[in-house]
């Protein structure tokens, strides 16, 4: 089966400064890589997804990238506030089933 | 819309004790899925559906059981309630899409 890594377990970083989460998973038929936000005692929500046929995706602030040869997905969240102080899941999944695998997240701490 | 919706939100149980995890959606989604979320480990996946009639195992099955009769609801099934099993629960669904939609979580503690 699939196994997806997310590394680093915590990050910290002052506010305005850049954030990165990386993620690498095993199986090269996965093709679909969302990226959840968790807040303290909340739900896990989508903030941002990408598809193997897509190198970069952008929304305002997040950005995800992919490197299908390498098998890794990367989080980038810039100008970071203290509200995205969270914890962040990767996670990977296939076209052929709903089977979403998950990294074992970051938890970000932006510092004012 | 209620969107997914889980119950109960907090239950404590007992070692050897059943109880059902109940979640329901107005969403009208085809896909299911329970979850569990232990620190440290992320959300591994207990079981799954991909429709009414049809489930499959996940990651972790064992020690549960799902049905799902209906589109709409997807309970999960503590047959023999363990102290490994104290965790969250959450259950997702999904269209073909592929954005996963989480309920708000069933935190339980079994003694």
């Amino acid at each position: 089966g699939e196994n997806v890594e997310q590394h680093p377990s915590t990050l910290s970083v002052q506010e305005g400064d850049s954030a990165v989460i990386k993620c690498t998973y095993s199986d090269s038929a996965s093709n679909y890589f969302p990226w959840y936000k968790q807040e303290l005692g909340k739900r896990p929500q989508l903030i941002i997804d990408i598809r193997s046929n897509v190198g970069e995706k952008k929304d305002q602030r997040i950005a995800v990238t992919l490197n299908k040869t390498a098998k890794h997905f990367s989080l980038h969240i810039t100008e970071t506030q203290p509200e995205d102080s969270a914890v962040y899941f990767c996670a990977a999944s296939k076209d052929t089933g709903n089977q979403f695998y998950f990294g074992t997240g970051t938890s970000l701490t932006v510092i004012p | 819309n209620a969107g997914v919706t889980q119950t109960p939100k907090f239950q404590v149980l007992k070692t050897g004790q059943s109880m059902t995890l109940q979640c329901a959606q107005d969403m009208n989604h085809e896909y299911m899925s329970w979850y569990r979320q232990d620190p440290g480990m992320g959300l591994r996946l207990i079981h799954y559906s991909v429709g009414a009639g049809i489930t499959d195992q996940g990651e972790v099955p064992n020690g549960y059981n799902v049905s799902r009769s209906t589109t709409e609801d997807f309970p999960l099934r503590l047959l023999s309630a363990a102290p490994s099993q104290t965790s969250v629960y959450f259950c997702a669904t999904q269209r073909g899409g592929r954005e996963q939609f989480f309920g708000p979580g069933t935190r339980l503690t079994v003694l």
